[in-house]
């Protein structure tokens, strides 16, 4: 099966700067997400990262606040912007292979935000 | 949007007992997907639904898609100690215009007293 990279794993940041995640996949993928964990709940989308055009956000985010890019079939970075401490979360890729199919998760980055 | 009701929210069980958790929701969903989490991991996929009444099994796992689509259960056989962890359903509604994200219940933490 392909591996799902993300990077960084973790990290510590402060209030009111950016991270930017990045996600690499070692096979082309048709589908990349963006989700969120928030600390000991359960995973919501953030954005749907389309390949050369801009991401589509669920209702609650912002390209403004999480922007998204997609440069190719294989990678997609998410960038947390102005961080708050409410930003503390686990950020977690996922892809697919095929439309609307199985979709496969990185091992996420966590982040906290002091 | 779409909300899925998981249950139990925790499980305390014996080694060697069947567990069971279900989904349900009040929109149909067109796909479902059950996934283990573990501390420090994402969410690694165990079985993949998509047609109503369908019925998968995984080695000790078996899952159910609900015949009316708006349900899933998951069961497991005669549990072990590398079954502990936090199992998520997920759905996914089609919305004919592309990729749609999925839907995530607030997981089952399972844990198996020796």
């Amino acid at each position: 099966s392909a591996v799902i990279s993300q990077k960084p794993s973790r990290d510590i940041c402060q209030r009111g700067t950016s991270l930017t995640i990045q996600c690499q996949v070692d096979s082309q993928v048709t589908m990349m997400f963006w989700y969120r964990q928030q600390p000991g709940q359960s995973l919501t989308l953030i954005a749907t990262a389309n390949q050369g055009s801009e991401a589509t956000y669920e209702s609650g985010f912002v390209i403004d606040k999480f922007p998204i890019s997609r440069p190719n079939l294989t990678f997609s970075t998410l960038t947390v912007s102005n961080m708050s401490p409410e930003d503390s979360s686990i950020y977690l890729c996922s892809v697919e292979w095929g439309l609307n199919t199985e979709a496969f998760f990185g091992q996420g980055t966590r982040l906290t935000v002091v | 949007g779409q909300q899925l009701n998981q249950s139990p929210q925790s499980m305390f069980i014996q080694e060697g007992e069947d567990v069971s958790m279900n989904c349900t929701s009040s929109s149909i969903f067109n796909t479902w997907l059950w996934y283990k989490q573990e501390p420090g991991e994402g969410p690694v996929l165990l079985i993949a639904l998509y047609k109503a009444g369908e019925l998968t099994s995984n080695g000790r796992l078996t899952a159910q898609f609900g015949i009316t689509r708006k349900d899933s259960f998951l069961n497991i056989s005669a549990s072990i100690p590398s079954d502990v962890g936090i199992y998520f359903c997920a759905g996914r509604v089609y919305s004919g215009g592309g990729a749609d994200g999925l839907t995530f219940g607030k997981g089952t933490h399972l844990i198996i007293q020796p």
